[in-house]
């Protein structure tokens, strides 16, 4: 069964960097053709794609946010990890973990961390 | 401003058949077979509904199917049943560049 939990701070003042963890079971992120994203959904909002670590360490930014991001993986803790700099209010979001295979959809989702940015 | 349209809302009866479009451009939706459809309930993480523009993963009900025509992807749900009220976003490959992007989302009703 594959399964993937973000955890990380649920607030962070403003100009802070948010860092946020997904620990996942079910597969290896060493494996051919595995990928993890990040997805974030402001409250009552959509959908917005972040970031993505493949197998080969490849890595991919929304461009629109791509300064601000870091993404990495620890095969053998079996986490991927996002910071996120100079955080505002704008960024506060439910943050969701997801992996995808060869097709990209995103086929496994975390639960959600939700996050706040506030003074 | 999301970059793939999306209808705000739909509705629909019981029983009765129900599609969402998703328009893009030719750099997205219509460049790629890579479309994908995600459920979602209140309060819960998205759901895989269909990928590569109509296809299935195991245990989505055969109610739900895609389909791509130019710029715009559909998703039709059929015999609507209370459960399948939810808010649907559409994804879309973007080439490798901007990578993925997710339409406005969908709140689907049913009456």
């Amino acid at each position: 069964q594959v399964t993937l939990k973000e955890s990380g701070p649920a607030l962070v003042k403003p100009t802070q960097t948010l860092t946020l963890t997904c620990t996942f079971s079910g597969f290896s992120l060493s494996t051919s053709g595995m990928r993890a994203s990040w997805i974030r959904q402001p409250p009552g909002k959509a959908l917005e794609w972040l970031a993505r670590i493949d197998w080969d360490d490849d890595k991919f930014y929304s461009t629109s946010l791509k300064t601000r991001l870091t993404i990495s993986k620890d095969t053998s803790k079996n986490q991927v990890v996002l910071t996120m700099t100079n955080m505002d209010p704008v960024d506060t979001a439910t943050y969701y973990c997801a992996r995808s295979v060869e097709s990209g959809a995103f086929d496994i989702w975390g639960q959600g961390t939700m996050v706040t940015v506030s003074s | 401003q999301s970059a793939l349209t999306q209808p705000r809302s739909v509705s629909g009866s019981p029983g009765q058949s129900v599609t969402i479009s998703c328009t893009g451009t030719s750099s997205d939706v219509g460049g790629y077979n890579y479309v994908s459809w995600y459920q979602q309930h209140p309060g819960k993480a998205p759901k895989l509904m269909i990928y590569d523009v109509s296809k299935r993963p195991s245990g989505v009900p055969d109610r739900f199917s895609g389909s791509k025509s130019g710029n715009t992807a559909s998703l039709t749900i059929s015999g609507l049943q209370a459960e399948d009220e939810a808010d649907y976003y559409c994804c879309s490959y973007a080439g490798s560049y901007t990578l993925v992007v997710f339409g406005g989302g969908t709140k689907l009703t049913v009456l």
